[in-house]
């Protein structure tokens, strides 16, 4: 069974700039949901992908957008990136509802933007 | 005031000591509960995951919870150096809202040989 893998592990890009994430889901997983981890903080949640739709979403503005492919492989896009967003990106896939189903997370991606 | 409150830590105990780790919450509709382990430059584990009040074990782990009090704990039993690791608790509303875990902010655990 093959888990969670995210790339690239980590990046640097520069202020105002824009960076795509991206994420493989669990074999057998269809649910994407991506989280951002500040230094010291638990993961908030940014977003879910079911079905190539978005299906919820956190308290992020419209700068963060996301894509789920017919393969359940997913894309996190960041646009007009800024200081605060400098953190770690975690990408989790489960199957369908979270009863039978918890979240399995990647590794994450560290963002550092200066 | 946040929905979930954890106890940051850090928290330093002797190898082969029971770990009592815990939150609090504020919202009465979770419904499900997770502990996550989580290593240095490494995403969260899965470690312990109930539904409904009671206690819940899995080898030298036991998740509990209260919710009349919202309350949960995580106790490991002959804590090892190799349970070193930031423990972050989950929760989550009913079926229907997948994927969206309300994190507590994580203890921080070292278990010294």
């Amino acid at each position: 069974e093959t888990g969670v893998t995210q790339s690239p592990t980590h990046l640097i890009k520069t202020r105002g700039q824009q960076v795509t994430l991206r994420c493989s889901s669990q074999s057998g997983h269809n649910t994407v949901s991506w989280y951002q981890q500040a230094l010291g903080q638990g993961p908030q949640f940014i977003f879910q992908y079911y079905r190539e739709e978005e299906n919820g979403r956190g308290n992020f503005p419209p700068r963060f957008s996301g894509l789920q492919f017919p393969n359940y492989s997913s894309e996190l896009n960041v646009n007009a990136l800024e200081l605060d967003d400098s953190a770690l990106y975690l990408c989790a896939s489960s199957f369908g509802d979270l009863a039978a189903s918890p979240l399995h997370f990647g590794n994450g991606t560290r963002l550092t933007v200066t | 005031q946040k929905e979930v409150e954890q106890d940051p830590g850090p928290l330093s105990v002797p190898e082969g000591a029971i770990v009592s780790l815990n939150c609090t919450y504020s919202n009465s509709a979770f419904q499900y509960f997770m502990w996550y382990r989580q290593y240095s430059r490494k995403g969260p584990e899965l470690l312990m995951y109930t539904y409904s009040s009671g206690n819940k074990e899995d080898g030298r782990f036991t998740a509990q919870v209260d919710k009349s009090s919202k309350y949960i704990s995580l106790f490991i039993r002959d804590s090892q150096p190799s349970d070193s690791a930031t423990y972050l608790c989950a929760m989550q509303h009913g079926s229907g809202n997948t994927g969206k875990l309300i994190f507590g902010q994580g203890t921080t655990l070292q278990v010294k040989p």
